[in-house]
């Protein structure tokens, strides 16, 4: 069974102060690993989709990377309006369509 | 261009009721997705359907849920006799192709009491 684990549940960080999102993942064959935000009281908003280890993604202040067993997301210099749950999914080479398991998220708040 | 839709985005239900959610994905999205989200929590798998066939339904909890997509394109959800253990957000997702990025819509937010 693929299973997702997001670390820390919640992270609390000064305007300007970088840090990073933990995503560590068990999957039977990785068809992808998937990053989007939610903003509260809406859908998740697509950010990166890494595929294999070593890979990386950049956006902005985001830049997210992979390994065989975990995926970080790393925020260079947040600004308040990054605050939001980030969420990390993946899809399994067991379903042909891209089926996502989602961690239960990390709530960010960026303090001005 | 337009996102994904999903009416309406909120919704009570005395328990017993029946509801039915709809969404309309991205135009020419021949992938879409139910998933449900609990408060806290991401969300989990309830169904897939690829144009207008159900390919999996392993996730939906119970005989109660029903879902379809019956020209491939507007997809509704719906939940018979609900209870109090049904109240979440429901979201609909759809992708271009299997395996591609999934987009989300706003969700319906479900509350049974």
């Amino acid at each position: 069974e693929d299973q997702v684990t997001q670390s820390p549940e919640a992270l609390r960080l000064q305007e300007g102060e970088s840090s990073s999102l933990n995503c560590s993942y068990t999957v039977s064959g990785l068809r992808g690993l998937f990053w989007y935000r939610q903003d509260p009281g809406k859908g998740p908003e697509f950010l990166f989709t890494l595929y294999s280890a070593g890979e990386e993604k950049e956006k902005e202040r985001l830049k997210a990377t992979l390994t065989k067993k975990e995926s970080f997301l790393h925020i260079t210099a947040p600004k308040p309006e990054d605050s939001a749950t980030y969420l990390c999914a993946v899809g399994s080479v067991g379903t042909s369509y891209g089926k996502l398991t989602f961690g239960q998220g990390t709530i960010l708040t960026v303090h001005p | 261009g337009a996102g994904v839709s999903q009416s309406p985005r909120y919704k009570v239900a005395k328990r017993g009721q029946d509801v039915a959610l709809r969404c309309d994905p991205i135009s020419g999205h021949v992938s879409l997705f139910w998933y449900q989200q609990a408060l806290g929590q991401g969300p989990e798998f309830l169904t897939y359907f690829q144009n207008e066939a159900q390919l999996d339904k392993s996730g939906l909890p119970s005989d109660r849920f029903f879902a379809e997509r019956p020209e491939g394109s507007v997809s509704t959800l719906k939940i018979q006799r609900t209870q109090q253990e049904d109240s979440a957000v429901y979201l609909c997702a759809s992708s271009l192709e299997p395996g591609d990025e999934q987009y989300f819509g706003p969700g319906t937010r479900l509350t049974v009491t």
